[in-house]
């Protein structure tokens, strides 16, 4: 059972629709993430999200735009995606700290096909 | 040159080998370091923490050498089911904290 939960886990999205991709964490953390990953690559960080403030953003395309209402709950919210935008979105969460450690913790992730 | 680097594979090997894999990072100022495995269209799991003194699991061996900037995992014993992408992970706290995945290895343990 994951402490980071993602729905939907399946979407197939038209390059018109608008379509939101939703994370909620059970482990009290600080920290929330968005990673892609795509066939065969590596992971790659979109954004991060601390005491609900971006604090990092890889100059991820403006078709992506993600929301923190809460330190529990994020989104990426999807429009005018590209066929090449289809990959496994990975959320993630972790307990931010200065002294060591910052362990991620993702959860089961959001398959998007872009069609 | 990258941040975090490991030697892509794969890494074929029978069971019951012994397989290591390293990972090299940049940042001499890194501060905590994990290994993640990652199966077949699944997220990564953190299967270990990395400590200074290296730290065992079972069959898992993590050391770390801060000297050289690398750490690396030990396998014993290979099973079928270690067959997954293993994921170096580098911790820096150096104008904020940044977490940088490696780009991972890949294992497949055959009978």
């Amino acid at each position: 059972e994951t402490g980071v939960t993602q729905t939907p886990r399946h979407l197939v999205m038209g390059m018109t629709n608008k379509k939101s991709l939703k994370c909620e964490q059970h482990l009290g953390h600080n920290a929330m993430y968005w990673y892609k990953q795509s066939a065969k690559k590596p992971l790659e960080l979109m954004f991060v999200y601390s005491l609900e403030e971006r604090v990092e953003n890889n100059s991820v395309p403006s078709r992506f735009s993600p929301e923190c209402p809460n330190s529990s709950h994020l989104f990426l919210h999807l429009h005018t995606l590209q066929p090449e935008d289809s990959a496994l979105y990975l959320c993630a969460s972790s307990q931010v700290r200065t002294d060591s450690g910052n362990t991620i913790y993702f959860g089961e992730g959001s398959w998007l096909t872009v069609v | 040159r990258k941040e975090v680097e490991q030697d892509p594979g794969p890494f074929n090997v029978p069971e019951g080998a012994t397989v290591a894999f390293n990972c090299t990072y940049s940042n001499s100022a890194s501060q905590s370091f994990f290994w993640y495995r990652q199966d077949c269209r699944k997220e990564p799991k953190l299967l270990m923490s990395v400590y200074s003194s290296g730290n065992e699991d079972g069959r898992f061996t993590a050391q770390l050498n801060r000297a050289s900037q690398y750490i690396s995992l030990l396998i014993r014993d290979s099973k079928l089911s270690d067959s997954a992408t293993y994921l170096c992970v580098v911790n820096s706290y150096t104008g904020g904290f940044k977490t940088i995945f490696g780009a991972g290895t890949r294992l497949f343990v055959k009978a």
